[in-house]
């Protein structure tokens, strides 16, 4: 079946340090796959997202490459803040080709991410 | 700020009642998924509505059900609660979209659940 594996937390940094968070997955077909961010208290945003093998997501400074040969998607940052400590959840979802399904998404256990100043 | 809103923001209850948890959707989105998040653990799928019907279940009991309305917003209703139904409960909404490929959910901030 679908699954996501991402590296254990909790990961912590320095202020300006490099992050690298590591996802794989294992699915049918041909995903899209996605990196979640959990703030203290509140519900999910999407961090960025690529929809095909090779694609290069980016927002605020993450990365991710979409790796079909290796199944995997890690998250990478060169300079890391204070502002940054969250949790990161790594998700695919299965592209799905009729209106209106449009698939769940499936999580990984999330990576707790703390920096220091 | 996604425009999901959910309520309440925490609920207590107790063992072998029922509660109803709700969303309201942004305006547009037809499909509306529900997660269910317990404590470091990432979110599993409950199930999902598209235009007010079922379209999709994930390894949740009967017990779990839900409700979309027409004007976007939602339910999600758990009978007969277990200590275990303790957790997070996100709803999460998508805009239409003929092909699904590349689709982003937008994620309410969740109702809080605690079972005792």
């Amino acid at each position: 079946g679908n699954s996501v594996t991402q590296m254990e937390g909790p990961v912590t940094l320095s202020e300006e340090a490099f992050l690298t968070i590591n996802c794989t997955y294992t699915a049918t077909g041909y995903p899209s796959l996605f990196w979640y961010v959990q703030y203290p208290g509140e519900g999910l945003q999407l961090l960025l997202k690529a929809t095909k093998a090779d694609d290069k997501g980016s927002n605020k400074g993450f990365e991710a490459t979409y790796r079909k040969e290796t199944t995997s998607f890690h998250l990478e940052k060169g300079s890391v803040q204070v502002s940054d400590s969250a949790v990161y959840f790594c998700a695919l979802a299965r592209n799905m080709n009729y209106g209106g399904s449009q698939g769940n998404l499936i999580f990984g256990k999330g990576t707790k991410l703390s920096v220091k100043p | 700020e996604t425009g999901v809103t959910q309520s309440p923001t925490h609920l207590i209850k107790t063992r072998g009642q029922q509660v109803t948890l709700r969303c309201s959707s942004q305006s547009g989105h037809n499909t509306v998924s529900w997660y269910q998040q317990a404590l470091g653990q990432g979110p599993q799928f409950i199930f999902q509505y598209y235009r007010e019907e079922e379209n999709g279940r994930g390894n949740f009991p009967p017990r779990f059900s839900g409700l979309q309305f027409p004007n976007y917003s939602s339910e999600l209703n758990v009978n007969a609660l277990e200590l275990d139904d303790s957790a997070l409960y996100l709803c999460a909404s998508t805009h239409p979209g003929g092909s699904g490929e590349g689709y982003e959910q937008y994620f309410g901030p969740g109702t809080r659940l605690t079972v005792t």
